[in-house]
């Protein structure tokens, strides 16, 4: 199992400009959710979703979108960038592993973006 | 609301023990978690414990629950220096099953 993968690594973005993260995961965990984690801080939760089709705000969601068309991905799109984005995003998943569910969140490596 | 709250820094000589201290409000908290970060990297589970657990010891780690104050420890035994990084405590929102994260407590880790 790969885990929890996300793409890009890094990105550059200029104002005003959009893209989408993307996130991935092989475990089938039900729940999935996006992160922001600015420096010297803890994880905020922007997004989270409790299965397919399922998407709720977190704390801060204002300039972000999400998605969940199937259990694997749940991609994170930003539409009009601003420099108060910049940060790291961090995908992670939970839910049953083995039969078992135990609540555990499994963090993708994430991605850092920088808005100039 | 619901808050967790870490020192930021902690220094050690390696062979000492290190212990990480979290503080956190919402006493209808499940499962608490710690996370360790290291540079560059994802955020990585290493030990969480149940709330009705005061103890959980897993090789050199140590966590340790005090419910009535609402304080959470980690202990770390023989600290190395690939122990170095940064230390985040979480809780399980009781109401909500969201995790709310302290600042993240960076560990240095003196040869």
């Amino acid at each position: 199992n790969a885990g929890v993968t996300q793409t890009p690594k890094f990105r550059i973005l200029k104002i005003g400009q959009s893209m989408t993260l993307q996130c991935t995961q092989d475990m089938n965990h039900n729940y999935m959710y996006w992160y922001r984690q600015d420096p010297g801080m803890g994880l905020k939760l922007i997004y989270y979703s409790v299965g397919a089709g399922i998407t709720d705000k977190g704390e801060v969601p204002n300039g972000y979108n999400v998605s969940r068309s199937t259990t694997e991905d749940f991609p994170l799109r930003l539409e009009l960038a601003a420099p108060s984005q910049t940060s790291v995003y961090f995908c992670a998943s939970s839910g049953q592993t083995s039969g078992i569910y135990t609540d555990t969140q499994y963090f993708g490596p994430g991605t850092r973006l920088t808005v100039l | 609301g619901e808050d967790v709250e870490q020192s930021l820094f902690l220094s050690v000589r390696e062979g000492d023990s290190s212990v990480i201290n979290c503080t956190y409000t919402d006493s209808s908290s499940t499962y608490l978690y710690w996370y360790k970060q290291e540079p560059g990297a994802g955020l990585q589970l290493l030990t969480y414990i149940f709330s009705n657990m005061d103890m959980k010891q897993d090789q050199r780690l140590t966590v340790l629950l005090n419910k009535k104050d609402k304080h959470l420890s980690l202990r770390i035994a023989d600290t190395q220096t690939g122990d170095s990084a940064i230390y985040f405590c979480a809780e399980r929102s009781g109401n909500t099953g969201k995790l709310i994260f302290g600042q993240g407590t960076t560990l240095q880790v003196k040869p």
